[in-house]
């Protein structure tokens, strides 16, 4: 049984241009959230996605956006890129509202 | 405001020697506290769910305890295998599943 999947692995961009990084959920979820994860720091919830509809947002800007597709994978997009947006973007699937299992994540780096 | 305080921030321990790690928490009626494990640049990997005070969860060399304020991860005999950064989320209660998450333990076990 496949875990939650993240592409790409690693990302490195510069300032002002903008990302789509990708996430497959775990077999048999229906729910994504995607957190930030600064170096040193805990995640930070962005927003979570179910039924293909933004369902909850934490505090970012509107330069973060996501969609999530009828098999339930989702994107999550960053505009206008800035050197604090480097981190650790991390996935993660639920059924519901039941416990969420992380992906390995996608380091971007903002040069 | 929604809180979570994670003690110490890091911690090393001989082989053998065990400890406990600290999750304090302040949220408006919760929804679970949950306990992750965190290898550097991975994804969380989940471990236990804690719903009501005086629950406990144990796996392997781990205990998780709950209180109404904070949470223990009871570390029995650990071994080198166990070194990792452990965080502790907490989720509010109802219309929302936003992870709130302490900065973590660093734990590292030497032999």
């Amino acid at each position: 049984d496949a875990g939650v999947t993240q592409s790409p692995t690693h990302l490195i961009k510069t300032r002002g241009q903008q990302v789509t990084l990708r996430c497959s959920p775990k077999s048999g979820h229906d729910t994504v959230s995607w957190y930030q994860q600064a170096l040193g720091q805990g995640p930070q919830f962005i927003f979570q996605y179910y039924e293909e509809e933004e369902r909850q947002r934490g505090n970012f800007p509107d330069r973060f956006s996501g969609h999530q597709f009828p098999n339930y994978s989702s994107e999550l997009n960053v505009n206008a890129l800035l050197l604090g947006d480097s981190a650790l973007y991390l996935c993660a699937s639920s059924l519901w509202s039941n416990e969420q299992f992380f992906g390995p994540g996608t380091r971007l780096t903002v040069l | 405001e929604d809180q979570v305080t994670q003690s110490p921030e890091a911690l090393r321990l001989q082989e053998g020697e065990s400890s406990s790690l600290n999750c304090s928490y302040t949220v408006s009626g919760l929804r679970g506290l949950f306990w992750y494990r965190q290898d550097p640049g991975k994804g969380p990997e989940f471990l236990f769910t804690l719903y009501s005070a005086g629950e406990e969860k144990e796996k392997e060399r781990l205990k998780a305890t709950l209180t109404k304020k904070e949470s223990f991860l009871h570390i029995t005999a650990p071994k080198p295998e166990d070194s990792a950064t452990y965080l502790c989320a907490v989720r509010r209660s109802y219309n929302t599943d936003k992870l709130i998450f302490g900065t973590g333990t660093r734990l590292q076990v030497f032999p």
